[in-house]
């Protein structure tokens, strides 16, 4: 399975847009991107999956460039609710949905 | 809303005893996962079921670890002998294709296991 390397923490103020980067340069034809939030002593919840090109929720926007050895998870509007570890995952989500957990980014909003 | 049942959520034990949690994922859920977690660390897979079947316990310690689920819905994950190195938060997930084909884990809210 693909490898995924992202940022440790970053840094952010209420009401900016946050855009937090994944690099998956192994990435596979049947692997698909997934990201997840996670607050301490709670499971992660996803937030958005996407092939390629862009992908939009009601929460986040999920940028794929061509050549989809990287991507990017686009929050709008972030709050101090939004301060969490968030995790890229590439996986074959038509292989039994096989995806493998990261180190993830701390994301820290501030007031 | 549905959601994913995990038991305990603490559990405190000492070094070499026998520990046990259980898992009910969401109804008609086929896939079912354990994961460990440890402080600061992102999730690890450690035994992954499609229905009755194991199709991936490649970082299962098998030699004090096992997992079992056996009717394809409920499951127990079981530790013989526990170790201090065990300590974690033990997560469960589940997940199905989604009607916009979207493959979601929902995750349970953990067992929080601590080794003295």
């Amino acid at each position: 399975l693909a490898k995924t390397t992202q940022p440790i923490s970053m840094d952010s103020y209420e009401g900016q847009e946050v855009n937090i980067t994944c690099s998956h340069n192994n990435i596979a034809t049947n692997d698909y991107i997934t990201w997840y939030q996670q607050f301490p002593s709670q499971g992660p919840r996803f937030i958005i999956q996407g092939y390629k090109t862009k992908v939009t929720n009601e929460v986040a926007s999920l940028f794929i460039p061509a050549d989809r050895k990287s991507s990017t998870l686009s929050l709008p509007r972030v709050s101090l609710s939004d301060t969490a570890v968030y995790y890229c995952l590439v996986g074959d989500a038509d292989n039994f949905n096989k995806f493998y957990f990261g180190s993830g980014t701390k994301l820290n909003v501030k007031p | 809303e549905a959601e994913v049942a995990q038991s305990p959520r603490y559990k405190i034990t000492e070094k070499s005893q026998a520990v046990a949690f259980w898992c009910d994922p969401i109804s008609g859920h086929a896939t079912l996962y354990w994961y460990r977690q440890i402080l600061g660390q992102g999730p690890e897979l450690l035994v992954q079921f499609q229905d009755e079947s194991v199709v991936d316990d490649s970082q299962l310690p098998k030699d004090r670890f096992s997992a079992e689920r056996l009717k394809g819905v409920d499951s127990t994950l079981k530790i013989q002998p526990a170790e201090l190195g065990d300590s974690a938060m033990y997560l469960c997930a589940s997940s199905q294709m989604g009607l916009d084909s979207t493959y979601e884990q929902y995750f349970g809210p953990g067992t929080r296991l601590t080794v003295t």
